[in-house]
This record gives C-alpha cells, sequence and structure tokens, in this order.
C-alpha cells in the first residue's frame, strides 16, 4: 500500500466552481501535513500546512481527518490561475512522503 | 523565490555514465533532502543530510549517493545511470530535519 494515495483526476471546472479533493495516508504516527503546489515542470510548492482543527487561507480549506487518515482541500471561486497539480504531503519523520498529485484545470 | 538552487537545469546522459547534480541551500538552512520525481509521479524520497552527515535514506540503491558541505549545499551522485533514472531531481533545504521543506527548480535529468 501507498503511504500517500491521492484521486490523480482531472478535476475539470469552471471558474467561480468549488473543488474539492482528499486523500489518504497510511502512517498513523504521522504528525506533520500539507498541501503543495506545482506547476507544469517546475518545482512544488509550499500551498498550506494542514492543521488537526483546519485552517483556511484565502480561498483554500484544508482539514484533517486523523481517525480516518485522510486530508482534505477545498478551492472555492476557483481562479484560471489555480489551475495545476496538488500535491498530498505527510511528514512522518524526516522526510515528506507525497501523493502522485490531484490535477485541476480551471477553465473561462 | 525560496531561494534554494540547483544546477545543472537539464542534463543529457546516456546509460552506464555517472552524474553529479548541485544543490546551494537557503542561507541559514542546515539540511537538505534528495527527492526523485518521475513524469506523472509524486517525489520520491532519495536521503536527507542534516550537518554533512546523511540523516535518512529512502529505497534507493547505492549508486545515489550524496553529500553536504560546510556551507551545506550539497550534491547527489549517480553511477551507472540507468535508463529508469530519467526524472526530475529535486532538492529542498529546511532549518531542521523536521521544519518545511522548500524545494529548489530541479535538474531534468535524461538518460538516453
Amino acid at each position: 500500500r501507498k503511504e500517500v494515495e491521492q484521486d490523480p483526476g482531472p478535476f475539470n471546472v469552471p471558474e467561480g466552481a468549488t473543488v474539492a479533493f482528499n486523500c489518504t495516508y497510511s502512517n498513523s504516527a504521522s504528525q506533520s501535513f500539507f498541501w503543495y503546489r506545482q506547476d507544469c515542470r517546475k518545482e512544488p510548492k509550499l500551498l498550506m500546512s494542514v492543521y488537526s482543527s483546519g485552517n483556511e487561507d484565502g480561498r483554500f480549506t484544508a482539514q484533517l481527518n486523523r481517525a480516518s487518515q485522510y486530508i482534505s482541500l477545498l478551492i472555492r471561486d476557483s481562479k484560471l490561475s489555480d489551475s495545476a497539480t496538488y500535491l498530498c504531503v505527510v511528514n512522518p519523520d524526516y522526510k515528506l512522503s507525497f501523493g502522485a498529485g490531484t490535477t485541476v484545470t480551471v477553465r473561462a | 523565490e525560496t531561494g534554494v538552487t540547483q544546477s545543472p537545469t537539464h542534463l543529457i546522459k546516456t546509460r552506464g555514465q555517472q552524474v553529479t547534480l548541485r544543490c546551494s541551500s537557503q542561507s541559514g538552512h542546515n539540511t537538505v533532502s534528495w527527492y526523485q520525481q518521475a513524469l506523472g509521479q509524486g517525489p520520491q524520497f532519495i536521503f536527507q543530510y542534516y550537518r554533512e552527515e546523511e540523516n535518512g535514506r529512502g529505497n534507493f540503491p547505492p549508486r545515489f549517493s550524496g553529500l553536504q558541505f560546510p556551507n551545506y549545499s550539497s550534491e547527489l551522485n549517480v553511477n551507472a545511470l540507468e535508463l529508469d533514472d530519467s526524472a526530475l531531481y529535486l532538492c529542498a533545504s529546511s532549518p531542521s530535519s523536521s521544519d518545511t521543506q522548500y524545494f529548489g527548480p530541479g535538474t531534468r535529468l535524461t538518460v538516453l
């Protein structure tokens, strides 16, 4: 079983729509959780950390469910610039474990 | 910009050759991690260096080796290149082994 599993998508949504997707992780001892964004052929960039209480950053909301071992990301009022691959990342120890990514395409 | 730089940007090698990739960490960061990202996959952890010592290693063979220098810059060396080594190689630096990691732009390696 992979350490982090994500729905690869693609999610193809119109501008202004809300899109949400999840990932699951296998290591219950994991302590840190993140969403990274990766544009085509570029490096991953930290979008937001994910806290147990859930957190929001502008149009982005992340939730963590430790009991079910899943993490979610919701994007409200999608913009064209939100088109990217979103990587779910878990940090069980010194390394980052990445999912394969969920591709989101926002169309005009 | 994260302040993490990598060189070269692109590289083409043939099977069996050796390659060295370089990374310059963000100022003040003493930890560097290397990742391999194959097309369509998420980055896979290769190893991490903390204050010039290997701090952990992923599931990669010994022909993948690394170094970290006193100024915290780092190298990834790959011997006996195989076609499957073709990937984007990313380094990430952090203030310590448990802190948020910031990625460089990567080196895209093609093995023919």
